[in-house]
């Protein structure tokens, strides 16, 4: 099972909106509306922020939304505040044999 | 909700090691326990998962044969044992709860990781 694809990184400045993009298949993110992202500061674990798509875990902004559309799925980040930059993971059931696959990573830069 | 791991190991390459990973503040047989792990400046791997309550595991193929996931439902412990080390699976070692066993993959709350250090 091959990582989703996610560009390396992305940024924007305080108050702009950025959004991230998390590439599969219709074996994984096209197949199944179980797209879940996570936001990972340096030396942390990651946290759960957005799952099945768009749903947010409670505590978490609603700065934080996600969509998807055929096989690929998107996070996008309103506001940006200075603790939004990190790096962001999106995660997909890919099917009952390979279960979970992770995106590559997306680095988000507030300028 | 909290989840504890333990500490940081060394290994040489050949050799096993067990992580574990003791969960608090819900019911334990009641969520899936999963499996991460991410390399030195590289991004996360899924390795597999084990629920509690039978002890039935899924492992992703990659780690098929060397991956051995079991639990202490005593202690509220689960365990991650991986053997046949080499350098490339030098990395942190994170337990997460979940469900990935469905169409709905999500892991809601992460252990605080288990560095391994398998020195080439």
């Amino acid at each position: 099972q091959s990582a989703l694809t996610q560009p390396p990184s992305a940024s924007g400045s305080p108050g702009q909106s950025v959004t991230i993009s998390c590439t599969g298949t219709t074996s994984d993110v096209g197949g199944y509306n179980s797209v879940s992202w996570y936001q990972q500061h340096p030396g942390k674990a990651p946290k759960l922020i957005i799952y099945e798509v768009s749903e947010r875990p409670s505590g978490v902004p609603n700065r934080f939304s996600g969509s998807k559309s055929g096989n690929t799925a998107s996070l996008t980040v309103s506001g940006l505040q200075a603790d939004d930059e990190a790096d962001y993971y999106c995660c997909s059931y890919a099917g009952s044999d390979s279960l979970a696959v992770f995106g590559t990573g997306t680095k988000v830069t507030v300028l | 909700v909290q989840l504890t791991q333990s500490g940081a190991e060394v290994k040489k390459p050949g050799a096993s090691v067990k992580v574990s990973c003791k969960a608090s503040g819900y019911t334990f047989i009641t969520y899936y326990m999963n499996w991460v792990r991410q390399a030195p400046g590289q991004g996360l791997e899924w390795m597999g998962m084990i629920n509690p309550s039978g002890g039935s595991t899924r492992y992703a193929q990659k780690f098929q044969g060397r991956v051995t996931m079991t639990r202490d439902k005593s202690t509220s412990t689960v365990f991650m044992e991986l053997s046949s080390l080499r350098s490339e699976d030098t990395a942190v070692y994170y337990c997460a709860r979940g469900d990935c066993s469905s169409p709905s993959c999500w892991l809601d709350y992460w252990g605080q990781g288990t560095p391994v250090n398998v020195p080439s």
